[in-house]
């Protein structure tokens, strides 16, 4: 089964604007982590949110987490050029050893000055 | 901030020709990860590893797969005999002890198999 999906696949912003991805999962999870991706380059931790949190902030970012519907979202606030990259969403399953993540696809954000 | 380390970052090589990658994870962490990525594709774990053993492996580390942990700074992966599906980008990643905490990345060697 797939795990971990988000969505848009791509997302096209000027800068300033606020960007939003989503990501939907299937298993129970311990934390669900987000992840950001330069082209080509290696992958940056952005934030963790546990499975008993519900929001979590940092910077500008936010994320929120909704076990019920199993889905989490992404948060970018007032975007700037720098932030163009491909955003992963990955959950560490319940099921899973610890840091066995399973990664989604991605969500390509370029952002436009 | 302390880095987890790969080297090289690229890495061509024929078909059948064994390969090492090498990574030098954060240095109080102790959990040891390699994921790769195929180009268009997902991430995906191959192994993680922790006192000295392999903690858990996928179905992609096969025998032609191992790691090893020679000293106390180093983290290898090798690939045998390489395959053309070999080529990918992978990334080594450590993480703390206590649970929930995050991987932290390496930024990966990209593997060619010609």
């Amino acid at each position: 089964s797939q795990q971990g999906e988000e969505d848009p696949q791509a997302l096209s912003i000027q800068e300033g604007e606020n960007a939003t991805m989503n990501c939907s999962y299937k298993t129970s999870i311990n934390n669900l982590q987000w992840y950001r991706q330069n082209s080509g380059r290696g992958l940056v931790h952005l934030i963790l949110i546990r499975s008993n949190e519900r929001e979590k902030h940092s910077g500008r970012l936010r994320v929120t987490l909704d076990t019920s519907k199993k889905s989490s979202s992404l948060l970018i606030t007032a975007s700037r050029a720098a932030d163009t990259a491909s955003y992963f969403c990955a959950t560490d399953s319940t099921t899973d050893s610890w840091g066995k993540l399973q990664f989604g696809a991605g969500t390509q954000v370029v952002v436009t000055p | 901030e302390p880095e987890v380390t790969q080297t090289p970052s690229h890495q061509v090589t024929q078909m059948g020709q064994e390969v090492i990658l090498r990574c030098v994870p954060i240095s109080n962490h102790l959990y040891f990860y390699w994921y790769r990525q195929i180009l268009g594709q997902k991430v995906e774990f191959l192994v993680s590893f922790y006192n000295n053993e392999i903690s858990e492996k996928s179905e992609i580390f096969d025998d032609q797969f191992s790691v090893e942990r020679p000293d106390g700074s180093n983290f290898t992966l090798k690939i045998r005999s390489t395959k053309l599906e070999d080529s990918a980008m992978y990334f080594c990643a450590s993480r703390r002890a206590s649970s929930n905490s995050p991987l932290h990345f390496g930024n990966g060697t990209r593997l060619t198999v010609t």
